[in-house]
């Protein structure tokens, strides 16, 4: 597509309840991000998939946080068991994937508009 | 670690006045280095980067950053404000423990209030 499309872009949810949320990368994009952001904060890291792997997943903060790519197009961020404290923004960003050292402006993320997630 | 410092959380600046936005950065060797705004509802959209070459970079809606190496800084500047600038802006850095540095680390923002 022309953008990165992000569903739902609302999700509100009962405490213990399992979310998904996906990610639709702008075409022939390789590389696909998944950041948080909570209110009063910038965006942070989760996890980063390179066509259908999980490249780095440094950035999930327990074993309840977890993302797919199968096709190495959408992703879908999955949510088990929520708490209160996993409401916050998620941020879907895509881009092009460089060979090692020659980062170029064809490699910026470009993002989603995002999907909030309230958890009661 | 890599880590990006917005000093100023809210600042608030008079139509037409001229902006400046503080980003310092910690990283021995050349960053990339961005600024995003971030409106209401929105997605991040880029404003402007940094890889290397020419330390002052240009980017839409007016707006311009300096690399200073010395400092360690890489402020954001517009010469006049519009209302339409109001938003949430995030310095960043391409966070170089990850593959080719494309993962961003982000600061934790400055709003920017814009007064008639």
């Amino acid at each position: 597509g022309a953008g990165v499309s992000q569903t739902p872009s609302n999700k509100v949810t009962e405490k213990g309840k399992y979310v998904e949320l996906r990610c639709d990368p702008i075409s022939g994009h390789t590389a696909l991000y998944w950041y948080r952001q909570s209110l009063g904060q910038g965006p942070e890291f989760l996890i980063y998939f390179q066509g259908t792997g999980a490249a780095d997943d440094s950035g999930l903060p327990n074993d309840r946080f977890f993302a797919v790519r199968p096709e190495g197009s959408v992703s879908t961020l999955k949510i088990q068991r929520t708490e209160r404290g996993d409401s916050a923004v998620y941020l879907c960003a895509s881009s092009l994937f460089p060979p090692r050292g020659t980062l170029s402006g064809a490699n910026v993320l470009t993002f989603g508009a995002g999907s909030r997630l309230t958890v009661l | 670690a890599q880590s990006v410092t917005q000093p100023d959380i809210h600042i608030t600046v008079s139509e037409g006045a001229s902006l400046e936005l503080r980003c310092n950065y910690s990283y021995g060797a050349t960053p990339y280095l961005f600024w995003y705004v971030q409106s209401p509802g929105q997605g991040l959209q880029l404003l402007l980067k940094y890889f290397s070459g020419d330390t002052l970079v240009q980017g839409i809606k007016g707006f311009e950053a300096e690399f200073k190496r010395s400092q360690s800084s890489f402020n954001l500047r517009k010469p006049s404000v519009h209302w339409s600038d109001a938003a949430e802006y995030f310095c960043a850095v391409g966070d170089l423990t990850k593959e080719a540095g494309t993962a961003l680390i982000f600061g934790k923002g400055t709003t920017l209030s814009v007064s008639s």
